[in-house]
């Protein structure tokens, strides 16, 4: 299993500023995603943080506005940059982890609540 | 790429009573089908999960049932208690060690006592 503690919980933030939300996991995780949940809806993928090299994103997310960095197997930081109201989400770390000999599952940290205003 | 849909949005139910939220999935590749309850304030957390070398797995009071032929799956909670009252999503993925999840929309669950 992992335990994912991600930082801040929740923040306020002006618009035109950036803001680093980070995700520490207590084991060394091959894959680590970051999503966004805007108010009241599913989960959407924005990239896969890859160890040692350049993040992998989705469409609809480019890496100026949500840089992301993955020095080593257990710690990852998303950026948001140049923020406006619409980025007012939550932004949820996941990992993904053995839980027996031939199982994998993801696991989610509890989510930055970011309110831009 | 993959889609999933998942129904109702909201479901309200009686303590006690059974609840069955559905979804369907678009890419027959898809072969890993994990459900996650979100309560407020934190993330999602698993529930259950099946794989598509089975057709209906069972945890206590939750179930749930896959058909690959329809594409469909659905999540079975029965004798539900105010506690699991949350968000849950339903998820589809290729292979769950190395590709994606692609989520539902959410189904908004109220058990009143």
């Amino acid at each position: 299993s992992a335990v994912i503690s991600q930082k801040p919980s929740r923040d306020i933030c002006q618009r035109g500023t950036s803001l680093t939300i980070q995700c520490q996991v207590d084991s060394q995780v091959t894959m680590m995603f970051w999503y966004r949940q805007q108010p009241g809806q599913s989960l959407t993928l924005i990239a896969t943080a890859n160890q040692g090299s350049e993040a992998t994103y989705e469409s609809g997310f480019v890496i100026d506005k949500f840089p992301i960095s993955r020095p080593n197997l257990t710690f990852s930081t998303l950026t948001v940059s140049n923020m406006s109201p619409e980025d007012s989400s939550i932004y949820l770390c996941s990992v993904v982890a053995r839980t027996g000999v031939t199982n994998t599952e993801a696991f989610f940290g509890q989510g930055t609540r970011l309110t831009v205003v | 790429g993959e889609n999933v849909e998942q129904h109702p949005s909201t479901l309200s139910v009686q303590e006690g009573d059974s609840a069955v939220i559905k979804c369907t999935y678009s890419d027959s590749a898809s072969n890993y089908f994990p459900w996650y309850k979100q309560e407020l304030g934190k993330g999602p957390q698993l529930i259950i999960d099946i794989r598509s070398n089975v057709g209906e797995k069972k945890d206590q009071r939750i179930a749930v049932t896959l058909n690959k032929t329809a594409k469909h799956f659905s999540l079975h909670i029965t004798e539900t208690q105010p506690e699991d009252s949350a968000v849950y999503f339903c998820a589809a993925s290729k292979n769950p060690g190395y590709s994606t999840l692609t989520f539902g929309k959410g189904t908004m669950l109220l058990v009143s006592p």
